[in-house]
């Protein structure tokens, strides 16, 4: 799987957007980029996916570069429940045995009010 | 739905006894994965199965750590004989299918071995 690279931690103001950066510089063309969060004491928490077109759900946006090396996550409108850490995990998918995820260490986003 | 389902939410066990995790996974998704996370090795993958098979074992760290799922609803952890190093927070994991990756996360199990 191709390794991905987050900043250790970042801060963001309530109510404005939150842009978390992901490098993934050896991705291969099959590898689909996963976005997921732990909010503290919780279990992780599935937010978007996507392989190379930009995607959007009720949580956030996926904007990923047309040469697929980096991405970033957006939340629009961040709020103090927010505050988590952030993984960003790189994952072939082809059906079948092999289907896991590799968490890394994420990006710590501390919400300020 | 009730999502994942994990008990005890809380273990303090002595060294050397045998502990036991469970989970019950949501209704009608056919893989279940066990992680394991600690402040120093983050979150690690034990095992997973699909539909009841164990597929890949590779994470388990030594023999002491077994599990099983008897049943597409029911799956179990289990530690014999526990150390405290084996201290860490277990979450259970389920996935409606085994092409995407969408996995829904159970609230954890704490386990203190003293």
């Amino acid at each position: 799987d191709a390794k991905t690279t987050q900043p250790t931690s970042m801060d963001c103001a309530e109510g404005r957007a939150a842009n978390l950066p992901c490098n993934h510089s050896t991705i291969s063309g099959n590898e689909y980029v996963y976005w997921y969060r732990q909010i503290h004491s919780q279990g992780p928490q599935y937010i978007i996916h996507g392989l190379k077109n930009n995607e959007t759900n009720e949580m956030a946006s996926l904007i990923i570069t047309e040469d697929r090396k980096s991405s970033t996550l957006i939340l629009p409108h961040a709020t103090l429940r927010d505050t988590a850490v952030y993984y960003c995990i790189v994952r072939v998918t082809y059906g079948g045995a092999t289907n896991k995820l590799i968490f890394g260490t994420g990006t710590l986003l501390a919400v300020q009010p | 739905d009730a999502g994942v389902i994990q008990s005890p939410r809380h273990e303090v066990t002595e060294m050397g006894q045998e502990v036991t995790l469970r989970c019950k996974p949501i209704s009608g998704h056919n893989s279940l994965f066990w992680y394991r996370q600690t402040m120093m090795r983050g979150l690690e993958l034990l095992i997973y199965f699909n539909n009841n098979v164990p597929i890949d074992d590779s994470g388990m760290p030594e023999d002491r750590f077994s599990a099983k799922m008897p049943n597409a609803s029911f799956s179990t952890l289990k530690i014999q004989p526990s150390e405290p190093r084996d201290s860490a927070v277990y979450f259970c994991a389920s996935r409606p299918g085994t092409v995407q990756e969408t996995q829904y996360f159970g609230p954890g199990t704490r386990l203190l071995v003293l």
